[in-house]
């Protein structure tokens, strides 16, 4: 991996659906890992920061965990609510001077 | 109150024209940062800056200059716009941008980015 990647690029699912998307990156190097939640016509905003091998996050129904040694992380969300409708992005820091690589995010579409 | 607020939210302009965008932060946050999303939404780092000093600077050409007269402010002066320069620009800022501040005060806080459009 040389780049940040995200998995799927879109995801579509039902109201009440739980569900959860990758996101990969070089291992070498690795300082954090940051997800974002980006809604239509907004700006990016910070869910999570994760720096340790196994480190897990959660903020209500929206989770995280870190595998630093394989570089992924999975962004888990239960119970998806339309609400939950965003572009969900990954960086990555190598410890440089806070540069966020970022994926190319994963979109997610809740309906009713 | 917004926290990072950047102006103008749109600007449509004439190739070869000179425009600047401005960026202000009321965190207290040492870092800001401008971001380019391009055609495929896709978000690059430009430039940031630690208190007033440049500390990223990735290949961007040099038609773009970042300004920061303080540490709560970062403008973004774009000479002869070319039509490849449209795209949506994101300001962000942090409380730490060095490597010393610990990774949690790496989270950076972004405005509602302003829309260029260049004809």
């Amino acid at each position: 991996i040389l780049n940040v990647e995200q998995s799927p690029q879109s995801l579509h699912v039902q109201e009440g659906d739980s569900t959860n998307f990758t996101c990969s990156f070089p291992s070498s190097n690795f300082y954090a890992l940051h997800w974002y939640r980006w809604e239509t016509a907004k700006s990016p905003e910070a869910l999570f920061v994760m720096t340790l091998n196994g480190d897990e996050k959660k903020k209500g129904r929206i989770s995280a965990t870190l595998n630093t040694k394989e570089g992924y992380s999975y962004l888990y969300i239960k119970g998806s609510q339309p609400e939950d409708s965003a572009t969900y992005l990954c960086a990555r820091t190598t410890g440089t001077a806070s540069k966020l690589t970022f994926g190319t995010g994963t979109r997610l579409q809740v309906t009713l | 109150d917004t926290a990072v607020s950047q102006t103008p939210k749109y600007l449509v302009t004439q190739m070869g024209n000179d425009k600047s965008i401005k960026c202000e932060q009321n965190l207290g946050h040492d870092t800001m940062y401008w971001y380019k999303q391009d055609s495929k939404k896709f978000l690059k780092i430009m430039f940031s800056y630690n208190n007033k000093e440049l500390i990223i600077n990735e290949t961007v050409p040099n038609r773009f200059s970042p300004k920061s007269p303080d540490k709560a402010h970062l403008n973004l002066h774009i000479n002869s716009l070319e039509l490849g320069d449209s795209a949506v620009y994101f300001c962000a800022s942090s409380q730490d941008g060095s490597v010393a501040g610990g990774r949690d005060q790496e989270t950076q806080y972004f405005g509602p980015g302003t829309r260029l459009l260049v004809l």
